[in-house]
C-alpha cells in the first residue's frame, strides 16, 4: 500500500470547518484513500474513503485531487468532541484478509472552544 | 451502525498468568478479524488476521504461541495473552470486517492490559 505524509497535529475553532490534508504522491490507480479518527482510549472510528470522486457523508467530506497523489478531509463544523488523532490510509480495494489497514501517525486535531 | 464489543475494557493480571480478550460482532457476520496493539501515544500495529475456521495469519515479530486467536464464530474472536510479562502490557484493540460488505472496518472499543 502507498504511504501516506500527514502533518502531526492542527488546531480548529469549534464551529469552524477543520481540513485536513493527507499527501499520498505514490498511490496507485487500483488504490483508495480511507480516513479513520481515534478518539482518546478508544477503538478507531471508520470516516469515510474515496477512489478518484469527492466523496460527502453525514461525518465529513472527502477531496481528491485530480492526480490523486492528495486529499483533503473536512469537517464542516467542528465540535469540541471530534478532536482526535486523524488517519489517513491508502489500500487497495478488496475484503477478507486483504483488508489490512496500516495505520501511519495521523494527525492529531485539537477543536478548541 | 455495526457494533463491535470488546471485552473487558480493562484488566490488570501477575506476570505469569494468561489473559483472554472477546471480541464480537453484535449486528453482523464477521469472517475476518484483526487484532491490533497500541503503545502509548503510537499508532496501531496489526498483530493478526484471524479468520473464521481457520489459522490465524500473524505479522512478522508477533509470536504465535504468545497470542493465541480462535475464531470459532462469524461473531467471535478471542486473543489470549499467554504467560504475561510487564512488557506485553499496552491497549489490544479488535476489528472485524462484514461479511456483507467490503468497505468498512468497524472497531471494538479496546482492552487496556497492565501486567504487573
Amino acid at each position: 500500500d502507498a504511504k501516506t505524509t500527514q502533518p502531526p497535529s492542527m488546531d480548529c475553532a469549534e464551529g469552524r470547518a477543520a481540513n485536513l490534508p493527507c499527501n499520498h504522491s505514490t498511490i496507485s490507480g487500483n488504490e483508495y484513500v480511507y480516513w479513520y479518527r481515534q478518539i482518546h482510549s478508544q477503538g478507531p472510528q471508520y470516516i469515510i474513503h474515496g477512489l478518484k470522486n469527492n466523496e460527502t457523508n453525514e461525518m465529513a467530506s472527502l477531496i481528491i485531487t485530480e492526480d490523486r497523489k492528495s486529499s483533503t478531509l473536512i469537517l464542516p463544523h467542528a465540535t469540541l468532541r471530534d478532536t482526535a488523532v486523524y488517519y489517513c490510509i491508502v489500500r487497495v480495494a478488496g475484503g477478507g484478509s486483504n483488508y489490512k489497514l496500516t495505520f501511519g501517525k495521523g494527525t492529531l486535531l485539537t477543536v478548541n472552544p | 451502525g455495526a457494533v463491535v464489543s470488546q471485552h473487558p475494557s480493562r484488566v490488570i493480571c501477575k506476570s505469569g498468568t494468561s489473559v483472554k480478550i472477546e471480541c464480537r460482532s453484535l449486528d453482523f457476520q464477521a469472517t475476518t478479524m484483526f487484532w491490533y496493539r497500541q503503545f502509548p501515544k503510537k499508532s496501531l500495529m496489526l498483530m493478526a488476521t484471524s479468520n473464521e475456521g481457520s489459522k490465524a495469519t500473524y505479522e512478522q515479530g508477533v509470536e504465535k504461541d504468545k497470542f493465541l486467536i480462535n475464531h470459532a464464530s462469524l461473531t467471535l474472536s478471542t486473543l489470549t495473552v499467554t504467560s504475561a510479562h510487564p512488557e506485553d502490557s499496552s491497549f489490544y484493540i479488535c476489528s472485524a470486517l462484514p461479511v456483507a460488505s467490503n468497505e468498512k472496518l468497524f472497531f471494538g472499543s479496546g482492552t487496556q492490559l497492565s501486567v504487573l
